[in-house]
C-alpha cells in the first residue's frame, strides 16, 4: 500500500518556466490538500479538494492552479514560476469523516527557482 | 483567527534525555490537536491526536502530549530519546471543515537534534 505519492521528488526551475506537480492516493480517499512548508512558517493550504472534478483556494492560492480528474490524482501546476514559490511541496488526503479524519501526507517535492 | 505557536525553533537533548516540546494554539472552539514529525527526507506521519476525553493521549514511538485548555497547551513529552528521534515536529489545529475537508493550521515547528 503505497499510501501517498508525490511526483517528483526534486526539481530545479528557472524564473518563468512552468510545471506540474502529480500527487497520487490509493487510500479511496475523498479529500486531498496540496501545502506549501518554508522554514519558520510551518505548512500553509495552497488548494484543497473534496472531491473528483471539485478545486477550492485555501490561504496561500496566487499562482497556482491544480486539477482533480480523477478521485485517485491531485495536479498542482505552476504556470509561471517564480523565485517566491521555492519551497517544499506536501500533498495530503484523508477521508470523509469530518474533523476526526487523520490527513496521511506524501513525502514532499522540493521546488527550486532560480 | 485560529493561530499554532511552537515558541522554540529548535531544540538539543543528550539522547536518554527526558523531551519536551511545546504547542501552544489560539482557537474559539474545541480544538482537535494534532502533532506530526518530519524525519529528514520524509513526508509527514502523525504521532498522536486529541479529539476529546482523557486530556493525556499516547501516541507512536513513545511519545505522549498532555491537552491543558486552562493554558491552550498541547505539549509533546518523551521521557527518554533516542537518536532516531532527530526530526522537525509539527502542531497542528483542526479548525472548522471546509465543505466537509479538514483544514490544518500548522505552527512554524520545531527542529530537534540529538547529541550522542
Amino acid at each position: 500500500n503505497a499510501g501517498v505519492t508525490q511526483t517528483p521528488k526534486f526539481r530545479v526551475l528557472k524564473t518563468g518556466q512552468s510545471m506540474t506537480l502529480l500527487c497520487a492516493q490509493d487510500m479511496n480517499h475523498e479529500y486531498m490538500y496540496w501545502y506549501r512548508q518554508d522554514p519558520g512558517m510551518g505548512l500553509r493550504l495552497i488548494h484543497y479538494s473534496v472531491g473528483e472534478g471539485t478545486t477550492a483556494k485555501g490561504e496561500v492560492p496566487d499562482g497556482y492552479n491544480v486539477s482533480r480528474l480523477k478521485k485517485q490524482n491531485f495536479l498542482l501546476g505552476l504556470e509561471s514560476a517564480a523565485p517566491s514559490q521555492t519551497s517544499v511541496y506536501f500533498c495530503a488526503s484523508s477521508y470523509k469523516g469530518g474533523r476526526r479524519t487523520e490527513a496521511f501526507f506524501g513525502q514532499g517535492t522540493r521546488l527550486t527557482v532560480v | 483567527a485560529q493561530s499554532v505557536t511552537q515558541p522554540d525553533i529548535h531544540i538539543t537533548v543528550s539522547e536518554g534525555a527526558s523531551l519536551e516540546l511545546r504547542c501552544n494554539y489560539s482557537y474559539g472552539a474545541t480544538p482537535y490537536l494534532f502533532w506530526y514529525v518530519q524525519s529528514p527526507g520524509q513526508g509527514l506521519q502523525l504521532l498522536l491526536k486529541y479529539f476529546s476525553g482523557d486530556t493525556l493521549v499516547q501516541g507512536i514511538k513513545g511519545f505522549e502530549a498532555e491537552f491543558k485548555r486552562s493554558q491552550s497547551s498541547f505539549n509533546l513529552r518523551k521521557p527518554s530519546v533516542h537518536w532516531s528521534d532527530a526530526a522537525e515536529y509539527f502542531c497542528a489545529v483542526g479548525p472548522s471543515l471546509i465543505q466537509g475537508a479538514q483544514k490544518l493550521v500548522f505552527g512554524q515547528g520545531t527542529r530537534l537534534t540529538i547529541n550522542p
